[in-house]
């Protein structure tokens, strides 16, 4: 079964700083991995997403993210942060095959950011 | 294009009423998949559907019950509700049901359980 932990449940940035938001998973085979942005109340809007080919994936809103395989990771960044970038932030792994599709979530970093 | 559009937004129940919500997906996807965000945490996945069949079940238990309609609309119901069951609960649409690719999701549902 895949996981993903994303250790840091709470960044605080300034704006205008860089943000690398760090997620690892684990899965036996080359995963599809995503991000999502939730804002308070809302639901889950994709940042971006990395299925296969170039591991450097460029996202919507400025962010981008690196498939890293030998760390089994998939960090998102963003060189200058905005204060509406504040939110939860959540990766995850899906695993097509055997008959169904689902996503595993971690449990979101909160970003907060400082004016 | 719409969106995945979900219904209620909000609703109160107490405990040991049931709850239906309700989810219209995206046009032309035929997969219609939950998820239940409890506050703090993740969405965890309950279940999907594809054609009116159910393809994957999370680890709920048989008081979740869903179903898909020919119009690929679904519902989630959920019984004999406890406060833990308090949530937000997620509807997602896809394409396919196998091949991976991305999730649509929709706004939610907000479950309070008194």
């Amino acid at each position: 079964a895949q996981s993903v932990t994303q250790p840091d449940i709470h960044i605080t940035v300034s704006e205008g700083a860089s943000l690398e938001l760090r997620c690892n998973y684990s899965y036996g085979a080359t995963p599809y991995l995503f991000w999502y942005v939730q804002s308070p109340g809302q639901g889950l809007q994709l940042l971006l997403k990395y299925f296969s080919g170039d591991t450097l994936v460029q996202g919507i809103k400025g962010f981008e993210a690196e498939f890293k395989r030998s760390q089994s990771s998939f960090n998102l960044r963003k060189p200058s942060v905005h204060w509406s970038d504040a939110a939860e932030y959540f990766c995850a792994v899906g695993a097509p095959g055997a008959g169904s599709y689902q996503l595993t979530f971690g449990k979101g970093t909160k970003l907060s950011v400082i004016p | 294009d719409a969106g995945v559009t979900q219904s209620p937004t909000h609703l109160i129940k107490t405990r040991g009423q049931h709850v239906t919500l309700r989810c219209s997906p995206i046009s032309g996807h035929k997969s219609v998949s939950w998820y239940q965000q409890v506050l703090g945490q993740g969405p965890q996945f309950i279940f999907q559907y594809y054609e009116k069949e159910e393809r994957g079940r999370g680890n709920f238990p048989d008081r979740f019950s869903a179903r898909q309609f020919p119009n690929y609309s679904s519902e989630l119901n959920v019984n004999a509700l406890l406060l833990g069951d308090s949530a937000l609960y997620l509807c997602a649409s896809s394409l396919n049901f196998d091949r991976g690719g991305e999730l649509f999701f929709g706004e939610g549902s907000r479950l309070t359980v008194l």
